[in-house]
């Protein structure tokens, strides 16, 4: 049980595109989703928090109109990267917290590789 | 952003070694959490730690909470070549209701050569 999906693994854009990746619980349902950046060799760095049926809470330095969050169901959360620039290349992981879990339970995607040529 | 600092920062040891790794706060945190990646994958969840003091193992891992709150060492026993990964410690702070956001270590690349 709780298996968090996203889609697609891995995507390639020219510049100025705009990409939407999916991030799905698969067999709970999750009111707060959660979206991390991952550069290459470094740490996980939080985005934004994503609630279901609200605005979603971005962190400092995140452009909100840039990394747009959409949390319509309890299943999924969709992050879309307008206009994408090589700078926005990296490797996008979301995680879902469980409605009926432990409070500190968050269970993580296997990531979205974004290359922007 | 704010991220915990984690050493050493990469660790290349023999098959049947231990391993030991540790993760260090200025602020204080409710949970610990220690998760392995990798490559091209998400953090997988090892342990987790709720209490202050408490020592929690999961088959060759320990991992405890320090007393202060603003640390946490997460040991592997008897090293095998598929504990190859980088580990992450993350920490967590509940706000009595509010989303309770993970910040996370700079990680420990570890290799095992068999």
């Amino acid at each position: 049980g709780a298996v968090v999906s996203q889609h697609p693994s891995r995507v390639i854009c020219k510049s100025g595109t705009s990409v939407k990746i999916e991030c799905r619980s698969l067999d709970f349902q999750a009111t707060t989703m959660f979206w991390y950046r991952q550069f290459p060799k470094q740490s996980l760095m939080l985005m934004a928090t994503s609630n279901e049926g609200s605005k979603a809470t971005y962190e400092q330095g995140v452009e909100k109109d840039k990394f747009l969050i959409n949390h319509a169901s309890l299943t999924l959360s969709t992050l879309t990267v307008a206009s994408a620039h090589p700078e926005d290349s990296s490797f996008y992981i979301c995680s879902a917290d469980p409605l009926a879990g432990k409070d500190n339970e968050q269970f993580f995607g296997p990531g979205t590789r974004l290359t922007v040529l | 952003g704010q991220q915990l600092n984690q050493s050493p920062q990469s660790m290349f040891i023999q098959e049947g070694e231990d391993v030991s790794m540790n993760c260090t706060s200025s602020s204080i945190f409710n949970t610990w959490l220690w998760y392995k990646q990798d490559p091209g994958e998400g953090p997988v969840l090892l342990i987790a730690l709720y209490k202050a003091g408490e020592l929690t193992s999961n088959g060759r891992l320990t991992a405890q909470f320090g007393i202060t709150r603003k640390d946490s060492f997460l040991n592997i026993s008897a090293s095998i070549p598929s504990d190859v990964g980088i580990y992450f410690c993350a920490g967590q702070l509940h706000y009595g209701g509010a989303t309770n956001k993970l910040i996370f270590g700079t990680g420990t690349l570890l290799a095992v050569q068999p």
